[in-house]
C-alpha cells in the first residue's frame, strides 16, 4: 500500500509564502497531485508532478523529488480565500486510482 | 467543463435502510471512483470502475456495493445503512488518453447521515 504523510494544520498570514509538505513511501510511483478543498465543497485540481522537478501555475508551485519520496506545494502573495485544505494524493503505475493523504488545513490571517 | 452531479447533497435515513447515491458524469470519461471523506482520515477509496459493467473493490468496500450500467452513471449502493457510514460521499471521474494528467475531477458530494 501507499503511505501519504503531510502536516494537519497551517497557519500564515494575508500576502506571504507558505510551503506545504507531503511524504510518500510507494512502489511504482505514477504522479503525484495537488487538489484544493474550501469548507463543503469539492476538490478541485491544483497541480500534477511525475518528474522531477518544480512545476508553476500562476501563484501556486508544486515540486516533486521522486529519490526522496517528497513534494511541496508553495503558495506565494496569500489571500484570506486560499484558507482551504490541501490534499497531496498519489497515483501508482498500472491503476487509475488516487490515494490521499489526510489533508493540511491552511489559515490565511489577515 | 467537466461536470460530475451527485444526485443528493444531503440525506438522512435510518439504521438498516438500502440506500442509493447516484452519480453521472457528462464528458464520457471511462473511470469512474467513490470515496468517502471524514474528519482526520481523510479520502478513503472504496470502489472504482474502468468500464461499463465493470468495478473493482478499493481499500475499504465492506459495507457498499456499486452498480456501472451506462458508461456516464455510477451508483454507490449501501444494502443495510449502519451509523458507522454517516459520512461525505465523494464521486469523481477521469480519463487517461494521449498527455492529459489522469486527474479526477469530483463531484459536490453526498453528505449521509445515517440514524
Amino acid at each position: 500500500g501507499q503511505n501519504i504523510d503531510q502536516p494537519t494544520e497551517m497557519t500564515a498570514t494575508e500576502g506571504a509564502i507558505v510551503q506545504i509538505n507531503c511524504t510518500y513511501q510507494t512502489s511504482g510511483f505514477n504522479g503525484l497531485f495537488w487538489y484544493q478543498q474550501h469548507a463543503g465543497e469539492a476538490p478541485t485540481f491544483l497541480s500534477y508532478n511525475v518528474l522531477d522537478g518544480l512545476e508553476e501555475k500562476g501563484r501556486f508551485s508544486s515540486f516533486l523529488s521522486r529519490s526522496k519520496g517528497y513534494s511541496y506545494l508553495l503558495l506565494k502573495e496569500l489571500q484570506m480565500k486560499d484558507s482551504a485544505s490541501y490534499l497531496c494524493a498519489v497515483r501508482v503505475s498500472g491503476y487509475s486510482t488516487l490515494t490521499f493523504g489526510k489533508g493540511t488545513m491552511l489559515l490565511v490571517s489577515p | 467543463d467537466v461536470k460530475v452531479t451527485q444526485s443528493s447533497r444531503y440525506l438522512v435515513k435510518r439504521t438498516g435502510e438500502k440506500v442509493f447515491l447516484e452519480c453521472v458524469q457528462d464528458m464520457d470519461h471511462e473511470n469512474m471512483f467513490w470515496y468517502r471523506q471524514d474528519p482526520g482520515l481523510g479520502l478513503r477509496l472504496i470502489y472504482f470502475s474502468y468500464d461499463v459493467k465493470m468495478k473493482e473493490k478499493g481499500d475499504i468496500p465492506e459495507g457498499y456495493s456499486v452498480s456501472r450500467e451506462k458508461k456516464e452513471r455510477f451508483s454507490l449502493i449501501l444494502e443495510s445503512a449502519s451509523t458507522n457510514q454517516t459520512s461525505m460521499y465523494l464521486c469523481a471521474s477521469s480519463f487517461e488518453r494521449g498527455t492529459n494528467t489522469g486527474e479526477l475531477f469530483f463531484g459536490e458530494g453526498s453528505r449521509l447521515t445515517v440514524l
